[in-house]
């Protein structure tokens, strides 16, 4: 079974700074597989990135996707005020889907 | 629009069973995949199974099988997911959601939620 970690659990930035949010598999991963989405309280989760790299319809250029084998890293270049929420990396892999435990970026 | 429209909240007794719907609309039914993802209270995201509304096939995370059903309707496009014996750690909100078959475009259109609760 493939576990992915996220870090950090909080990052504490101010609108206009950059995040980088990693998500760590416990094996190397096809990046194909792997997908971010966006969490906001209350609300369903929205896809992001899909392909590690590819932003889905819709989805700002200030959100990008990057990595491959066991690390992955969703980077959002200028925060929005909107984009304060929860972010969860997931995999598919041996008929078996897998969200990381979510990280919360929150405003400083 | 594209859009997966969920049955209302359950509060059930813990060993009932509760069955959940998702009423699909705006793209052909048969063309992608129906996954339930479920959330408890301030946790993160578990993948439960799905269903593949063309053919009926399932596929279920191993910690539900035997309590969990997963099925389609398709001259309603509608899936169902029916959770059996209930315990109070199955008190969530549990998500539809499509995905594109070959699992290479995420998981796109969500539904909006259905809260079930389990407690005595």
């Amino acid at each position: 079974e493939i576990v992915l970690t996220q870090s950090p659990g909080t990052l504490s930035l101010s609108p206009g700074e950059r995040a980088t949010l990693s998500c760590r598999a416990s094996q190397s991963v096809d990046s194909r597989y792997l997908a971010w989405y966006q969490q906001k309280s209350g609300q369903a989760p929205r896809l992001l990135i899909y392909g590690a790299s590819t932003r889905a319809t819709g989805i700002p250029d200030r959100f990008s996707g990057s990595g491959s084998g066991t690390d992955f890293t969703l980077t959002i270049s200028r925060l929005e005020p909107e984009d304060f929420a929860l972010y969860y990396c997931q995999h598919y892999g041996f008929s078996v889907w897998t969200f990381g435990q979510g990280t919360k970026v929150e405003i400083k | 629009q594209v859009q997966l429209v969920q049955s209302g909240a359950e509060v059930k007794n813990p060993g009932a069973s509760v069955k959940l719907s998702c009423k699909a609309s705006g793209y052909t039914f048969t063309t992608y995949y129906i996954h339930w993802v479920r959330q408890a209270p301030g946790q993160g995201l578990e993948w439960m199974g799905m269903v593949n509304p063309s053919f009926g096939s399932t596929n279920y995370l191993q910690s539900f099988r035997g309590r969990v059903t997963m099925t389609r309707d398709t001259s309603t496009s509608t899936v169902y997911m029916e959770l059996n014996s209930l315990r109070s750690e199955d008190t969530a909100v549990y998500f539809c959601v499509r995905e594109r078959p070959g699992a290479l475009h995420g998981m796109d259109v969500w539904g909006q939620g259905s809260t079930v609760t389990v407690s005595s």
